[in-house]
């Protein structure tokens, strides 16, 4: 069945690492989002694309991370360097919003990146 | 911003027992979501709610769009130990906005 996946599924990285997030959004959705999940925060949005373009980063520091969508297959968030504070569930979601009709549309979840920089 | 308000943080049922969790906003949305999220996953669509007074059920699962647009429920009917988990409502308050998402509410069910 369609799902969106992401890898790696957990990664210990030391401070001032580069970390490298991918996804796999379901085939045909044409929005892809970043969260990110804390305890302290909750679900907090960094970036989403809609048809492979950026449309709202605002939510990302932007010294040190980046979001791109090199294919309609293919959802990337990078930290360099990373940072302690960095350490949270990272979750990409894909929805499918018929063009004009703004943001409403159903989003799913993939399973997550667990970040743990120490 | 758009807030949306969640409590309480926990809650603890008895298995068979029915249960409700508020979602209440001081700004009006026009779309409601309801998530599910289980320990290492992500948060799995439940119900998704699109107009003022609307009932949808999945299952044992029944959420409203609150008339005012500016609160929903979720009510689960006898509780089952599966159905722990946190539980999150979401919101668009129009077009082109961000899904906001409330903190949350555990749910604990005691077999």
């Amino acid at each position: 069945d369609a799902r969106v996946t992401q890898t790696p599924r957990h990664k210990v990285t030391e401070m001032g690492q580069e970390v490298t997030m991918r996804c796999q959004p379901i085939l045909g959705h044409n929005t892809v989002f970043w969260y990110r999940q804390t305890m302290m925060q909750g679900l907090e949005l960094l970036a989403y694309f809609r048809n492979r373009a950026p449309l709202d980063d605002s939510g990302m520091p932007k010294d040190r991370f980046s979001a791109e969508m090199p294919d309609a297959t293919l959802a990337t968030l990078k930290i360099q360097p990373s940072e302690p504070r960095d350490s949270a569930v990272y979750f990409c979601a894909s929805g499918l919003t018929p063009d004009g009709r703004g943001s409403y549309n159903e989003q799913f979840f993939g399973p997550g990146t667990r970040l743990t920089v120490l | 911003g758009q807030q949306l308000n969640q409590s309480p943080q926990s809650m603890f049922i008895q298995e068979g027992e029915d249960v409700s969790m508020n979602c209440t906003s001081s700004s009006i949305f026009n779309t409601w979501l309801w998530y599910k999220q289980d320990p290492g996953e992500g948060p799995v669509l439940l119900i998704a709610l699109y107009k003022a007074g609307e009932l949808t059920s999945n299952g044992r699962l029944t959420a409203q769009f609150g008339i005012t647009r500016k609160d929903s429920f979720l009510n689960i009917s006898a509780s089952i130990p599966s159905d722990v988990g946190i539980y999150f409502c979401a919101g668009y308050t129009g077009a082109n906005s961000k899904l906001t998402f409330g903190k949350g509410i555990t749910l604990s069910v005691r077999p």
